[in-house]
């Protein structure tokens, strides 16, 4: 069985640039979830869709990200315009029920600002 | 405020040996506990889930939860090198959905 991918692997963009990070889950599983991890710090939520649905977007921290998920399969994550801050490791993680609520994580997408 | 708190280490042990991680928690209506192993570069890969106190063992991995002291712990029997990874703890806390807290692992390196 295929795990959560993510692509691309590494992403370096100027300030003020456009990116699109791409997720594809587990097959089946319903459950997507986006984390960010800034250097040095602990790897953070920013939000959580339940097929196509926003369930929780409570960790998103500003209007310049926006996440979808049509057709409930593949998500992706636009960071528009892009800012120093910005810079980190995006993870996607997918889970396939919310009793166990055991999530499976990509291997995440290195973003990096300059 | 929802902490997550791990010692960040290095953590080192010799080979054989028994490795240790712990990790506290904030909020004692947690319900959700998870260890993750992360090498570098990679995916945080789930070693251990646990959701009621005492131990929960999964061959040489043994998960640790006490409630009421607000801390969950991550035992490694017989290290091998190939352990040598950064731990990851994860919580979910009371009415914030399925989010997970982390801390900021434990860098733990064998010692062949």
């Amino acid at each position: 069985e295929a795990g959560v991918t993510q692509f691309p692997s590494h992403s370096v963009i100027e300030k003020g640039q456009t990116v699109t990070l791409r997720c594809d889950p587990i097959s089946g599983h319903d459950n997507l979830y986006w984390y960010r991890r800034v250097m040095g710090k602990e790897i953070k939520f920013l939000l959580h869709f339940v097929k196509e649905s926003k369930q929780d977007e409570s960790g998103m921290p500003n209007n310049r990200f926006l996440a979808e998920r049509t057709g409930g399969t593949y998500s992706t994550l636009k960071v528009q315009p892009a800012e120093l801050e910005d810079s980190g490791v995006y993870f996607c993680a997918s889970s396939q029920q919310l009793a166990s609520n055991e999530q499976f994580f990509g291997p995440g997408t290195r973003l990096t600002v300059l | 405020q929802k902490e997550v708190e791990q010692n960040s280490g290095p953590l080192s042990v010799p080979e054989g040996a028994i490795a240790s991680l712990n990790c506290t928690y904030s909020d004692r209506g947690s319900q959700s506990f998870f260890w993750y192993r992360q090498y570098s570069g990679k995916s945080p890969e789930l070693i251990m889930s646990i959701y009621s106190n005492g131990d929960k063992e999964d061959g040489r991995f043994t998960a640790q939860l006490n409630k009421a002291s607000q801390y969950v712990s991550l035992l490694i029997r017989d290290s091998q090198p190939s352990d040598s990874a950064t731990y990851l703890c994860a919580v979910t806390y009371p009415n914030t959905g399925n989010q997970f807290y982390f801390g900021t692992g434990t860098s733990l390196t064998v010692i062949p």
